[in-house]
């Protein structure tokens, strides 16, 4: 059974500029979890998708959207890009009432 | 607001020297609490999830327990291949929010 996977692996992008971040859940999997780890910080949530709508975000900007597609695969865009953006981007995926998530591989996005 | 504290924050341990990990943690109303390792750059991978005080769960060196304040990841002998980063998490009930984690014990394994 294929993991969680996200692309890309690595992106580096310039101050000001888009990134679009992509994630595949486990077959089956409905909902689907964005996490932002940066250096030296723990897992912060950043938004909840299931069933193609957005059930909950953490406490981020506006400019840190999504959205889920019908074959439950998510896209993360964060447009306006700080520095501070910098960091390793998970996606989780779990099925409706089970407990527990399985993560990706992440994408480490690089803001220069 | 959940919060989850972990300590300590870094632990070197001898070959076949066990230790305990602890997770601390304040929430309104458990829904699990989660156990994942995390190796440098890579996703978090699954361990164990506990629901209840009193809990234990076991693989291979690792054993994992849950009271109604805290858990504790034990680790029996271990080898340099337990080298990561340990994180816990919870889920409240409802779970609107995701999971929250604390910030990980990272443990050295030396040879």
């Amino acid at each position: 059974e294929a993991g969680v996977t996200q692309s890309p692996t690595h992106l580096i992008k310039t101050r000001g500029q888009q990134a679009t971040l992509r994630c595949s859940p486990i077959s089956g999997h409905t909902s689907v979890y964005w996490y932002q780890q940066a250096l030296g910080l723990g897992l912060q949530f950043l938004l909840w998708y299931d069933e193609g709508e957005e059930r909950n975000r953490g406490n981020f900007p506006p400019r840190f959207s999504g959205r889920q597609f019908p074959n439950y695969s998510s896209e993360l865009n964060v447009n306006a890009l700080e520095l501070e953006d910098s960091a390793l981007y998970l996606c989780a995926s779990s099925d409706t009432g089970v407990y527990g998530y399985t993560f990706g591989s992440g994408t480490r996005l690089t803001v220069v | 607001e959940d919060q989850v504290t972990q300590s300590p924050e870094a632990l070197r341990l001898q070959e076949g020297e066990s230790s305990s990990l602890n997770c601390s943690y304040t929430v309104s109303g458990l829904r699990g609490l989660f156990w994942y390792r995390q190796d440098p750059g890579k996703g978090p991978e699954f361990l164990f999830t506990l629901y209840s005080a009193g809990e234990e769960k076991e693989k291979e060196r690792l054993k994992a327990t849950l009271t109604k304040k805290e858990s504790f990841l034990h680790i029996t002998a271990p080898k340099p291949e337990d080298s990561a980063t340990y994180l816990c998490a919870v889920q409240a009930r409802g779970g609107a929010d995701g999971l929250t984690f604390g910030k990980g014990t990272h443990l050295i394994i030396q040879p």
